[in-house]
């Protein structure tokens, strides 16, 4: 079975410091993301990564880093949360189908709630 | 910029009935679009994948359609049940550029 795990599912943590979610998956996929989801804002795409060291910004990366420096896990990185970073963050993968960067069928994680105090 | 929208917001139905959740999208150039499930508290869990070239796909109780010309995918789950209870999105992918809809949130009642 296809499988994405996403190493914290609670988190609480202190205006100002460094966070780091983690998000490992175990189909050799070469795409990999980050999304944050928000009640009426819905699901955005923070960053993606679609081969090992490779990483493009998606619809709001202020804030937030990445680093994908094995292909199977990508790490979201809060240089010092805010909390306006107060969300449900969620990872996902998908394998590349070839003929041009897309998405493919995407498989998520079961989140990371995170709360900034 | 590609637009997804699910309506309605919120759909309760008494259990066994058969329902249509609705999909539609701007931009028909899609590489393909998928349905998901979302329990509460929880990441997505995908149903359906639909390819551009293709019209439907079925998966047990669920069967996704795909017009691309009008812009919509819908998405019919037969005699439902209690345990259908989630909010159900729908995402079009541009190739590139994946947009998700808001979500229609699904309640069976027994």
């Amino acid at each position: 079975d296809v499988k994405v795990t996403q190493s914290s599912r609670y988190l609480v943590k202190r205006t100002g410091e460094k966070v780091f979610l983690e998000c490992v998956q175990d189909m050799d996929h070469e795409n990999m993301f980050w999304y944050r989801q928000d009640p009426g804002l819905g699901l955005r795409l923070i960053y993606f990564s679609y081969d090992v060291k490779m990483k493009e910004k998606g619809d709001i990366p202020e804030g937030y880093s990445v680093s994908r420096e094995k292909k199977e896990r990508f790490s979201l990185i809060l240089e010092s949360a805010s909390t306006n970073q107060t969300s449900m963050y969620l990872c996902a993968s998908s394998l590349y189908s070839g003929g041009g960067w897309n998405t493919g069928e995407l498989f998520f994680g079961e989140g990371s709630r995170l709360t900034v105090l | 910029k590609q637009e997804v929208t699910q309506i309605p917001a919120a759909l309760s139905v008494p259990e066994g009935e058969n329902l249509v959740l609705n999909c539609s999208f701007t931009d028909s150039a899609i590489y393909n679009l998928q349905w998901f499930r979302q329990d509460p508290g929880k990441g997505l869990t995908s149903l359906l994948l639909i390819q551009s070239s293709q019209r439907e796909q079925t998966s047990g109780r669920l069967n996704a359609s795909l017009d691309k010309s009008s812009g919509r995918s819908t998405l019919y789950i037969a005699a439902s049940q209690p345990g259908d209870s989630a909010t159900y999105l729908c995402a079009a992918d541009n190739n590139n550029d994946m947009r998700f809809g808001a979500g229609t949130r699904l309640t069976v009642k027994p």
